[in-house]
């Protein structure tokens, strides 16, 4: 069964230091892996995606992620945080070889908070 | 472009009673989806479409309906509310092809007593 699991419910990081919110999944296949971001009371953010190729993927706002095949593993990282980054993130991964609805599978959700 | 918009944002409803929560886009996309939101789950998906007149159950489909006849519109529909429906429901788009991204509107919040 297809899963993703974010094993930290919230992430702290002093601003300007670097920041790092992990994420795990469960495929039988090659995924599709995928960043969001929420804000207080807003809808989900697209940040990055992993498709195929490079295995360092950028994104919006400085954000970038590393596919890890051997550890199934697709952390979201940033060199310097800022207040700002603080909000809700959740990873989620889409297995195109077996499901057909287009689903994404989402983690539980990791909140970070970047303190002043 | 407004995107993907969603109305009400916040409803209170009294359980057996019926709503529709609406959810429009404006970018042409052919895959529309329901999710609900809960504390410590992620997002699940109810609905999907991948056109109009073509709709298909998610993972959580029980409770909800849905129609799509429109390319622009897809409301979800729940024929008796329950307290176990109480939940923050995200719409959201896919563009076609290999770009898979997909877009969520800004939610709606139900409350079921």
């Amino acid at each position: 069964a297809q899963s993703v699991a974010q094993p930290e419910d919230q992430v702290n990081v002093a601003e300007g230091n670097p920041l790092t919110v992990k994420c795990t999944y469960s495929v039988s296949g090659n995924p599709y892996l995928f960043w969001y971001v929420q804000y207080p009371n807003r809808g989900l953010q697209f940040l990055l995606k992993y498709i195929t190729g490079d295995n360092l993927v950028k994104g919006s706002y400085g954000f970038e992620a590393e596919f890890n095949k051997s550890q199934t593993s697709f952390h979201l990282k940033k060199p310097s945080a800022l207040v700002s980054d603080s909000a809700l993130y959740f990873c989620a991964v889409r297995d195109p070889w077996m499901d057909s609805s287009y689903k994404l599978i989402f983690g539980s959700g990791t909140r970070l908070l970047v303190r002043p | 472009n407004a995107g993907v918009t969603q109305t009400p944002k916040f409803q209170v409803l009294k359980t057996g009673q019926s709503m529709t929560l609406q959810c429009a886009q404006d970018m042409n996309h052919e895959y529309m989806s329901w999710y609900r939101q809960d504390p410590g789950m992620g997002l699940r998906l109810i609905h999907y479409s991948v056109g109009a007149g073509i709709t298909d159950q998610g993972e959580v489909p029980n409770g909800y309906n849905v129609s799509r006849s429109t390319t622009e519109d897809f409301p979800l529909r729940l024929l008796s509310a329950a307290p176990s429906q109480t939940s923050v429901y995200f719409c959201a788009t896919r563009d076609g092809g290999s770009q898979e991204t997909q877009y969520f509107g800004p939610g709606t919040r139900l409350l079921v007593l």
